[in-house]
Order: C-alpha cells, then sequence, then structure tokens
C-alpha cells in the first residue's frame, strides 16, 4: 500500500492568495484527519470525516479554513484568504474503524 | 480526554535499551494508551498501543502499570535512528474519537 499520500509536498504564497492542500487516504479507510503543527501549538486537530462526512470541525481555526471530502479516496483543506500565520506543516491521517492513524508526510505551507 | 505529561527530553546510549515514561493519572477505564513518534519532520509514526495488558510488537514494548495511570515505552536496543519526538497519547473510542497530542519527548540516542 502507498500509504496516505498528500500534495504538494511544500507550498509557497503570498498573503491574501488561496491555498489547497490535497490528501488521499489509505484505500478501505473510513476516517480521515486533517492536522496543523506549528512550533508554537504542536500538533492540533482540525477536523475530521467518517465516510466522507465531517464529525467533528471545532479545531478549524477560522472560516478561513475548510475542508471536503468529496469521495472516500480524496480530501481537501483550502485556506482562503491566506496569512503568514497559517505557515505550518498540515499532516493528513486516516484510519480504519477507531483504529490507529495513519499520517502521509505533510504538505509545508509558507505564506509569505 | 486524560492528560499525559512526558518528560521534554532523554538521552541514551546506542544499543542500550530506551525508557521513555508517561503519565496519565485521570485516565478512564476505556481509554487506551498510543505512542508514535515523529522523526524530524516527517509524519507521527505508529508505535504501540494497550487498554491493560503490557504489550510487544517489532518495534517496542509497553508497560503499563496496574492502576492505568503511567505507562513506559520499551525500545529494547535504541540504534540512531530512534532518534525521534516520541509523543503518548491516550484516547478514548466512545464519543469524539480524538488523538491529543502533548509536547512529547525528544529521545536522543548517543552514538
Amino acid at each position: 500500500d502507498a500509504g496516505v499520500i498528500q500534495s504538494p509536498r511544500h507550498e509557497v504564497t503570498e498573503m491574501g492568495q488561496e491555498v489547497t492542500l490535497r490528501c488521499k487516504p489509505i484505500s478501505g479507510h473510513d476516517y480521515l484527519f486533517w492536522y496543523r503543527q506549528t512550533m508554537m501549538r504542536g500538533l492540533e486537530l482540525l477536523i475530521y470525516f467518517n465516510n466522507n462526512v465531517p464529525i467533528d470541525d471545532s479545531g478549524m481555526p477560522e472560516d478561513r479554513f475548510s475542508a471536503k471530502m468529496p469521495n472516500a479516496s480524496f480530501s481537501t483543506l483550502k485556506i482562503q484568504p491566506s496569512e503568514p500565520r497559517d505557515s505550518a506543516v498540515y499532516f493528513c491521517a486516516s484510519s480504519q474503524g477507531k483504529d490507529t492513524q495513519y499520517f502521509g508526510p505533510g504538505t509545508r505551507l509558507t505564506v509569505l | 480526554d486524560a492528560k499525559t505529561t512526558q518528560p521534554t527530553s532523554m538521552d541514551c546510549a546506542e544499543g542500550r535499551a530506551a525508557n521513555l515514561p508517561c503519565n496519565h493519572s485521570t485516565i478512564s477505564g476505556n481509554e487506551y494508551v498510543y505512542w508514535y513518534r515523529q522523526i524530524h519532520s516527517q509524519g507521527p509514526q505508529y508505535i504501540i498501543h494497550g487498554l491493560k495488558n503490557n504489550e510487544t510488537n517489532e518495534m517496542a514494548s509497553l508497560i503499563i502499570t496496574e492502576d492505568r495511570k503511567s505507562s513506559t515505552l520499551i525500545l529494547p536496543h535504541a540504534t540512531l535512528r530512534d532518534t525521534a519526538v516520541y509523543y503518548c497519547i491516550v484516547l478514548r473510542f466512545s464519543g469524539t474519537y480524538k488523538y491529543i497530542f502533548g509536547t512529547g519527548t525528544r529521545l536522543k540516542v548517543l552514538a
């Protein structure tokens, strides 16, 4: 299995631009998670889905952030408009049932 | 969700056992203990988990005290590649299903 796939691996953008991060979970997994990691706040859960339905989005920082899961094999996390404080590494993870989560390699986002 | 407390950093000599402690004194009966590690800036990697009994796999052993208020992750023969940040997480399966990552322990394996 290829594991969780994220793209792009690195993204540099300017303040005010829209940013879209992508995730392909492990085939057969029905839970998908988006995390953000910064030096100041560590690893934080932003949102998670079960069977493509958002279950808990209490970690989404503000309305500029949105996440979708149109099908079982694809999810996006969008930031519009982006701000420098959004600079972080964003991880996607998936699990089969309420079991071990497997993380992707992450997307390093830099907002100038 | 139960909170966890871990030492900020530890050193271990290569080839020796690394014992990483975790305190989770407010853990509930249905909450599992999970361990992950993060090497440099890679995605967190699953190591092991348990509920009550001690567990062992090809990577590590997990020792959970009888009262379940603390646990120890044991890497039996640490190598330089085990240098990483190790996270202890307490996870409840009922209701919201969330990992709450703490600050972890930065383990440095010394040659």
